[in-house]
């Protein structure tokens, strides 16, 4: 199985700051999907921003951002202009390719945006 | 409202006792699977389906089964509940092409 690792445990954001959050993993597959949720206090899962293994670009969705370094295997995601509503658990998780569904999750990063 | 629903959103069990959580899809996606997430460590596979007839068993399989006879419904049982199953469980729900939906979330207290 893959294997996610996320080494922040929590970070404190000061509100309208920039965030990254890391995430890197380990596969030998050539193709694959990478993905960030983030699980408010409420618990639901919410898609943020995916990127496949074959893409040129990083992946961007709004304040979103994905800092993908293939031959490092990081996928860091960036929050730009941080607001109090993005507290919340992020987990960065990886899908192998072909027709592989299985999510690999990482253990989550928790951001606290203050005012 | 397209999307997956899981049943129930809260339970209680006592060491020992059965039950089943429900998850439903109406979007017509092949591959569905159940996630448990446990503090600190993220959310970890435990069964999965890849269609109508079809499950494989994830990385912690144990003490849970799951049938899938329809595309829409992968119901998730735990047979003899153990402290060690409280947590919080997910089903989602994929297709060639999709993202994956999730649902809600279903979480469970052995008692």
């Amino acid at each position: 199985a893959q294997k996610i690792t996320q080494t922040q445990p929590g970070m404190f954001v000061q509100e309208k700051e920039a965030v990254t959050l890391d995430c890197t993993y380990d596969t030998s597959d050539q193709s694959y999907g990478l993905f960030w949720y983030k699980q408010p206090s409420s618990g639901e899962m919410i898609f943020l921003i995916y990127q496949g293994s074959y893409d040129e670009q990083n992946a961007t969705e709004g304040r979103y951002s994905l800092n993908f370094q293939k031959a490092r295997k990081s996928a860091n995601l960036v929050i730009s202009a941080s607001q109090l509503g993005d507290s919340a658990m992020y987990f960065c998780a990886m899908r192998p390719g072909g027709n592989d569904y299985k999510l690999s999750f990482g253990a989550g990063t928790t951001v606290t945006v203050r005012a | 409202n397209a999307g997956v629903t899981q049943t129930p959103k809260f339970q209680v069990l006592k060491t020992g006792q059965s039950m089943t959580l429900q998850c439903a899809q109406d979007m017509n996606h092949e591959y569905m699977s159940w996630y448990r997430q446990d503090p600190g460590m993220g959310l970890r596979l435990i069964h999965y389906s890849v269609g109508a007839g079809i499950t494989d068993q994830g990385e912690v399989p144990n003490g849970y089964n799951v049938s899938r006879s329809t595309t829409e419904d992968f119901p998730l049982r735990l047979l003899s509940a153990a402290p060690s199953q409280t947590s919080v469980y997910f089903c989602a729900s994929t297709k060639q092409g999709a993202g994956y939906t999730f649902g809600s979330g279903t979480r469970l207290t052995v008692v």
